[in-house]
């Protein structure tokens, strides 16, 4: 089972930042972070993953927070294009899989 | 760098035959993975290969099967075709490692009538 837990959906005005919630409150030490998104009957796109340090890449930032129990993925200037159903995954650092719940719907609106 | 590809995009098929649905991961990958989506259990693992071995196996009937190759490549197959296995089946590919990130590749539309 997953072990994160997510709105099922959100709605963000476009140009504005759009901040994904997610709870991972049994993350044990060595698992990380990790978040896709899936625009429809496409494959999963990676965006960002982290450990226990907030991380920046030129798509998104993750936001950790110290007891790690739960994240925020912030897209920083929302575009329609950014419309998708995002996945946060706890996932082991040797593990070769991805257990996937079953995301926030994000709507970016003009 | 090429991502992952695979093949065929489309394919239908009728119930009780075998479906074959190949995977050619990035360059330098060996870890492959696969799993399925379907709008009733979205996102499910399969299984994974590593050096042509299986690693990690998912909650799937013995009908879902895959095999590595030494480039490799993977295939994953389906035999005794049900209705309930149409689905888009994905690929992943990745370096072993820890904190290392699994690509997707943009799935294989399989439906049986």
């Amino acid at each position: 089972d997953a072990k994160t837990t997510q709105p099922p959906s959100m709605d963000c005005a476009e140009g504005r930042a759009a901040n994904l919630p997610c709870n991972h409150s049994t993350i044990s030490g060595n698992e990380y972070v990790y978040w896709y998104r899936q625009i429809h009957s496409q494959g999963p796109q990676y965006i960002i993953h982290g450990l226990k340090n907030n991380e920046t890449n030129e798509m998104a930032s993750l936001i950790i927070t110290e007891d790690r129990k739960s994240s925020t993925l912030i897209l920083p200037h929302a575009t329609l294009r950014d419309t998708a159903v995002y996945y946060c995954i706890v996932r082991l650092g040797s593990q070769g899989n991805l257990i996937f719940g079953k995301g926030t719907k994000l709507s970016v609106k003009p | 760098k090429a991502g992952v590809t695979q093949t065929p995009r489309y394919l239908i098929k009728t119930r009780g035959q075998q479906v074959t649905l190949s995977c050619s991961p990035i360059s330098g990958h060996r870890s492959v993975s696969w799993y399925q989506q379907t709008p009733g259990q979205g996102l499910q693992f399969l299984f994974e290969y590593f050096s042509e071995t299986q690693r990690n196996k998912g909650n799937f009937p013995g009908r879902f099967s895959g095999r590595q190759f030494s480039n490799s490549r993977s295939e994953m197959n389906v035999s005794t075709l049900e209705l309930g296995d149409s689905a888009l089946y994905l690929c992943a590919s990745s370096l072993l490692g820890t904190g290392n990130t699994i690509y997707f590749g943009e799935g294989s539309w399989l439906t049986v009538v």
